[in-house]
């Protein structure tokens, strides 16, 4: 099983629509979780963090955690063609004091005009 | 501020040739990385340095080698290059542990192709 799991998509959403990004973690003791967006031929850049379970917003966007079930998720409401590109999930965990990041392979988000 | 500069952007090299990949950051940042990406891969950590003159391997460092003389710089490199290190290596830099309550900026990027 991968640490970090997301679907590969192509992932295609209709403008004004709202865009569900899913991912999983295998590993329990993670503790912290962000999501990455990544244009086509750029480097990552973060959109949000999130530590607790819940739903965190920031502006258009949602992060919802959920621990118990190791689920991570990303929503985009009223999604803009600007919103087309790769959305990375990235999981923190520390064992034993060694420090962890991990990304999964990332989702590939279209947004049809 | 620059944040993050690396350079050279694009590269093609020899099998067999080396070369060092810069890496710089003006953020004044203790914790820096160097990352690899394949296509339609994450990023994979090569190594990672938590300050000057400390570096430690990340997930796969054979064939890199890295220094950190100064807080600012994390040059990367590469010896004997192989057709498997033809990939796109971003470096990246935070103000505290990798992975914790703290954003990592990426540079731009350095693609490199070994034929």
């Amino acid at each position: 099983q991968k640490e970090v799991e997301q679907n590969s998509g192509p992932l295609s959403v209709p403008e004004g629509a709202i865009a569900s990004l899913n991912c999983t973690y295998s590993d329990r003791g993670s503790q912290s979780f962000f999501w990455y967006r990544q244009y086509s031929g750029k480097s990552p850049e973060l959109i949000m963090f999130i530590y607790s379970n819940g739903d965190k917003e920031d502006g258009r966007f949602t992060a919802q955690l959920n621990k118990a079930s190791q689920y991570v998720s990303l929503l985009i409401r009223d999604s803009q063609p600007s919103d087309s590109a790769t959305y990375l999930c990235a999981v923190h965990t520390t064992n034993f004091g060694n420090e962890k990041l991990t990304f999964g392979t990332g989702t590939r988000l279209t947004i049809i005009p | 501020n620059a944040g993050v500069t690396q350079t050279p952007k694009f590269r093609i090299l020899k099998i067999g040739q080396s070369m060092t990949l810069q890496c710089a950051q003006d953020m004044n940042h203790n914790y820096m990385y160097w990352y690899r990406q394949d296509p339609g891969m994450g990023l994979k950590l090569i190594y990672y340095s938590v300050g000057a003159g400390i570096t430690d391997k990340g997930e796969v460092p054979n064939g890199y080698n890295v220094s950190r003389s100064t807080t600012e710089d994390f040059p990367l490199r590469l010896e004997l290059a192989a057709p498997s290190q033809t990939s796109v290596y971003f470096c990246a830099s935070s103000y505290s542990p990798r992975g914790g309550r703290d954003t990592q900026y990426f540079g731009p990027g350095t693609r490199l192709t070994v034929l």
